[in-house]
Order: C-alpha cells, then sequence, then structure tokens
C-alpha cells in the first residue's frame, strides 16, 4: 500500500532549538518525496523535494530507503517557521501526491 | 497573477444541490490535479488530467462527482446531488511534466464547500 505518514499532529519549540518533522512511508517502487508547507492563510507551496538536494529556509531532508523516512530538520527553528508542514510522494515518473496528515510546527518565542 | 485561482473561493449549499468549481492553472502547465481537503487531514488526491486527457481518478471519486478539462486549459470539478461528507476544501494545482522528473505540483487557494 502507498501510505505517508506523519506521526506527530502538533511539534511545538522554542525559538533557536533545533527542529526534526519525521516522515515514514510505503511505496512499491522508487519514490519521490516531498515536504511541503503551508503558513497561516497561505496556499500549499512546495518547501524541498529529495531530488534536489538543497536547503530551503535553513531546512534540509534527506531521504533514506532503508528506513524508509524523509525527515525534515533545522538546526535553530525561527518564528516565521510555524505553519502546518506535510510530507508527501509520487512516483518517479510524477502524478498524484500521497499526503501525510500533516505536522503542525509551532515555535514560541 | 500568474499563480493557479479558483473560483469561488467559498461555497455553502443545501443537501442535494448541484455544485461546480472551476480550476484555472498556470498557462503552460499541461497537468492539472484535484485534491480534496478535510479538517485535520492531508488533501486526498481525487483526479488529474494532462492536456484534455484524464488520466487517473481515485477510488474516492464517487459517480457523483465529475471533472472535465474540455481544451486544455482550465478544469470543472461538479459533484451532483451534494452530501453533507461532501463538504471539504477542494483543491486545484496544475505541473509541467518534462525532463524525466515528477513535477512540481502548484496549488490553488483552493474551494471551501459547506452542504447544510
Amino acid at each position: 500500500a502507498q501510505r505517508v505518514t506523519q506521526p506527530e499532529k502538533l511539534l511545538s519549540v522554542f525559538k533557536g532549538a533545533p527542529v526534526e518533522l519525521k516522515c515514514n512511508y510505503s511505496y512499491s517502487g522508487s519514490p519521490e518525496l516531498f515536504w511541503y508547507v503551508q503558513y497561516s492563510r497561505q496556499r500549499l507551496q512546495l518547501l524541498l523535494r529529495h531530488i534536489s538536494r538543497e536547503s530551503i529556509k535553513g531546512f534540509t531532508a534527506d531521504l533514506n530507503k532503508g528506513e524508509t523516512s524523509f525527515h525534515l530538520k533545522k538546526p535553530f527553528a525561527q518564528e516565521e517557521d510555524s505553519a502546518m508542514y506535510y510530507c508527501a510522494l509520487s512516483g518517479y515518473q510524477g502524478g498524484k501526491l500521497i499526503f501525510g496528515q500533516g505536522t503542525e510546527l509551532s515555535v514560541k518565542p | 497573477d500568474t499563480g493557479v485561482s479558483q473560483n469561488p473561493r467559498h461555497k455553502i449549499t443545501k443537501r442535494g444541490q448541484n455544485v461546480t468549481f472551476r480550476c484555472d492553472p498556470i498557462s503552460e502547465h499541461n497537468r492539472l490535479y484535484w485534491y480534496r481537503q478535510t479538517l485535520g487531514q492531508g488533501p486526498e488526491f481525487l483526479t488529474y488530467f494532462q492536456n484534455e486527457a484524464q488520466l487517473e481518478k481515485s477510488r474516492l471519486l464517487s459517480d457523483r462527482f465529475s471533472a472535465e478539462r474540455p481544451k486544455g486549459s482550465f478544469s470543472t470539478l461538479e459533484i451532483q446531488r451534494t452530501e453533507q461528507g461532501d463538504s471539504a476544501m477542494y483543491l486545484c494545482a496544475s505541473s509541467l511534466l518534462g525532463g524525466g522528473a515528477a513535477d512540481t505540483q502548484y496549488f490553488g487557494p483552493g474551494t471551501r464547500l459547506t452542504v447544510l
């Protein structure tokens, strides 16, 4: 079965603390993994994808095929990082996205 | 505005009525996707088009739902005989397929449907 699991519905940290949002997936084949973010009153937007191997707004994510995980990390959280974060996957040639339930990140001052 | 647009942004209807939503993708994007999102959940795939062709439909999409993309540009999603369980945010996304890698989907603001 194709599935994305985000075990935490809410993650609350203080400004400057490290952040790790967990994502595990189940997929038969070679998936493409994504992190999407939705800030308050804004539309869903792409944060990063694993094939880009780049850091966006200080966030990084490494695809671990052995553990079928794609955790999102940031060493020092900022208040403006507060948002809903969704992990998603698709087939390697694209098509539909399968989303996790989302994790709400709250960064307190 | 060159982003994905959706109309209307909000729709309140009574159970049993038909509703139609429109999505205008980013120009030159050849793929268009529809998702549904309920409170506390991530978006769930409904259907997608490549140009005019509807390539995949989710099992979630009952026969009360129909989507079209007649000229390969905008798309409409119609729900007939609405039920209270249809209340949700309906999201549209578009992408440009090419380059052999998974396409990046760009999302619209969504249409929030409330069925009374």
